[in-house]
């Protein structure tokens, strides 16, 4: 079992639409959880980080955990073209590193 | 601006060359950490640079070297690579993990 999983996608949803993104991980004591988002050719950018249980809402962007279920989703509403990019799921490891999924791509079409 | 600075941007080099790619910090992060990335693919992990030590990932071939002059600063020396190694290099910045890491823009490597 991978560490970290997601669906690759790609995730075609239209403009102004809700994208719910998912990742699941495997290491139980993982306590911190992040979301990049990556456009072609593009460096990774930070978008979303959520420790505890529950939602985290910051602009169109809500990240939620549920660490029972080892899950952890991105919610983007009102998708915008824009928006189309692949979102990697990252998790804190026991070796104080991150361990990236392989990412879902997101298609937002007008 | 992103405050983790990568030079160069773009590098084509041939197979028996030597060259290096620089990373810089600007944010007093106590952590450094080179990543390759191939088309498609997540963020593969190469080295770290944490609290004054290195950490090396065994799967990462000796044609890779990485050199920390300082604490803001992460260099990684390539030297006889192979067409395999073609790739995005990224280098990211972290106080901590569990704040989550910048990455800098990459240096887009081609090897001939």
């Amino acid at each position: 079992q991978k560490e970290v999983e997601q669906n690759s996608g790609p995730l075609s949803v239209p403009e102004g639409a809700i994208a719910s993104l998912n990742c699941t991980y495997s290491d139980r004591v993982s306590q911190s959880f992040f979301w990049y988002r990556q456009y072609s050719g593009k460096s990774p950018e930070l978008i979303m980080s959520i420790y505890s249980n529950g939602d985290k809402e910051d602009g169109r962007f809500t990240a939620q955990l549920n660490k029972a279920s080892q899950y952890v989703s991105l919610l983007i509403r009102d998708s915008q073209p824009s928006d189309s990019a692949t979102y990697l799921c990252a998790v804190e490891g026991n070796t104080d590193k991150l361990i990236f999924g392989t990412g879902t791509r997101l298609q937002v079409f007008p | 601006d992103t405050e983790v600075t990568q030079t160069p941007k773009h590098l084509v080099m041939g197979m028996t060359n030597k060259k290096s790619l620089k990373c810089e910090q600007h944010m007093g992060h106590r952590a450094m950490y080179w990543y390759k990335q191939k088309a498609k693919k997540p963020p593969e992990l190469m080295f770290v640079y944490s609290y004054e030590k290195l950490s090396i990932n065994e799967s990462v071939p000796s044609r890779f070297s990485p050199e920390c002059p300082n604490s803001s600063l992460l260099n990684l020396h390539l030297h006889a690579l192979q067409p395999e190694d073609s790739a995005l290099y990224l280098c990211a910045s972290s106080q901590e993990t569990a704040t989550g890491y910048t990455f800098g823009s990459g240096t887009r490597l081609t090897v001939v």
